[in-house]
């Protein structure tokens, strides 16, 4: 089965903070994803990575950069975390070919 | 018009019935297909893929309609524990990146 584990269930963060998401899968997979999720808005892609160190902007990277330095591990990073980033932030990992693995998601509060 | 939509509902239905949510997408070069249930605050779970020519696990069903590009899933026998979001997903050929749609809220009631 395929393990994505992120570092956090629930994260409460000040404005202008800082802040680090952190998931790893176990599956060697090469595409990793962040998404956020928001009542009625659905899942929105912020970032993608086809392999390590490449990245690729999703539908709405603006206020986040990624991460991917090995193959395990995905890093989400709000540069200078505002109000309107309190969400829901799931990752995923997905095989060629194959359907997408998300972690359990990280409920995000920044006040 | 979106890529991928699907009736937000909520389908409120009793135990037992059968319930049929579709989904209608609009890139004919979609190649993938795949129905996941999400959970109130809990991540989307792959349900099942849904293959051309239609495929069954115990009480679901999926189905693959390329002519008029939807994909359905069939629900029969419904148990409260069916109640959940189920998100529809289509994978462009030759691509990656997931499309998913916003969700269908089901409510099974007793």
């Amino acid at each position: 089965d395929v393990k994505v584990t992120q570092s956090s269930r629930y994260l409460v963060k000040r404005t202008g903070e800082k802040v680090f998401l952190e998931c790893v899968q176990d599956m060697d997979h090469e595409n990793m994803f962040w998404y956020r999720q928001d009542p009625g808005l659905g899942l929105r892609l912020i970032y993608f990575s086809y392999d390590v160190k490449m990245k690729e902007k999703g539908d709405i990277p603006e206020g986040y950069s990624v991460s991917r330095e090995k193959k395990e591990r995905f890093s989400l990073i709000l540069e200078s975390a505002s109000t309107n980033q309190t969400s829901m932030y799931l990752c995923a990992s997905m095989g060629p070919n194959q359907p997408q693995h998300f972690g359990d998601g990280t409920r995000l509060s920044i006040l | 018009r979106k890529e991928v939509e699907q009736d937000p509902g909520p389908f409120n239905v009793p135990e037992g019935a059968t319930v049929a949510f579709n989904c209608t997408y609009s890139n004919s070069a979609s190649q993938s297909f795949f129905w996941y249930r999400q959970d109130c605050r809990k991540e989307p779970k792959l349900l099942m893929s849904v293959y051309s020519s239609g495929n069954e696990d115990g009480r679901f069903t999926a189905q693959l309609n390329r002519a008029s590009q939807y994909i359905s899933l069939l629900i029969r026998d419904s148990k409260l524990s069916d109640s959940a979001t189920y998100l529809c997903v289509v994978i462009k050929g030759g691509s990656y990146i997931p499309t998913f749609g916003r969700g269908t809220s089901l409510i099974v009631h007793p």
